[in-house]
């Protein structure tokens, strides 16, 4: 099946620095990807939609210019924390839809980002 | 949560005995999938029910969609201790190109 890795799983900073999550499928291609935020023993909040070779487009609320989106390539995408603070802490999930057009979409591992 | 609210929230129930989770959206889809997500761990795609579908089965799992309530549960019989998880209904609408999840059922099957 198809597989969408996140790298890297597990990541601490600290406060002011900025950190970079990349999400990439391994054996498809995907025009569109997304990216997810979980709070502790809650639902995944869509943040925004990355199309490769365009702009992303975010959710109500989500701050574009803290979360910085690049989608250079169609296995791709990035997610960008900038001047992280510890509310920004999270589990961050990204997920990919094939390019095939089906309507499935596979989900990575997730990133846990702790901000001290 | 961004599309609708899960029901119930939290369920305790046996081993052996069936867990039915429902969940309600807000918006005109084009098919609605369930998740199940261990504690801090990713999310396992479990079924997808497209918008022309009412149900659908899988092993253990039995998947409703009510379109006209916007709405679906999700059966699993004869559920076993790994099946505590949380457990995720998403839509996908007809309205833009991206999946919003509900709110979650954390289910506990104790042995």
């Amino acid at each position: 099946g198809a597989v969408v890795s996140q790298h890297p799983s597990r990541v601490i900073c600290k406060s002011g620095t900025s950190v970079k999550i990349e999400c990439r499928s391994l054996d498809f291609q995907a025009t569109t990807m997304f990216w997810y935020r979980q709070f502790p023993k809650k639902s995944l909040m869509l943040m925004a939609t990355s199309n490769e070779g365009s702009k992303a487009t975010y959710e109500q609320g989500v701050e574009k210019d803290k979360f910085l989106i690049n989608h250079a390539s169609l296995t791709l995408s990035t997610l960008t924390v900038t001047s992280a603070h510890p509310e920004d802490s999270s589990f961050y999930i990204c997920s990919a839809r094939d390019s095939r057009g089906t309507y499935e979409q596979y989900f990575g591992p997730g990133t846990r980002l702790t901000v001290t | 949560s961004q599309q609708g609210e899960e029901d119930p929230q939290a369920l305790s129930i046996q081993e052996g005995e069936n867990a039915t989770m429902n969940c309600s959206y807000k918006t005109s889809i084009n098919n609605l999938q369930w998740y199940r997500q261990n504690s801090g761990r990713g999310l396992v795609h479990l079924i997808l029910i497209r918008s022309n579908e009412r149900e659908k089965h899988s092993g253990r799992l039995r998947v409703t969609l009510d379109t006209s309530k916007k709405s679906s549960s999700l059966l699993i019989t004869a559920s076993r201790a790994a099946d505590t998880a949380s457990y995720f209904c998403a839509t996908w609408g007809t309205g833009g190109f991206k999946t919003i999840f509900g709110a979650g059922t954390r289910l506990f099957v104790k042995a």
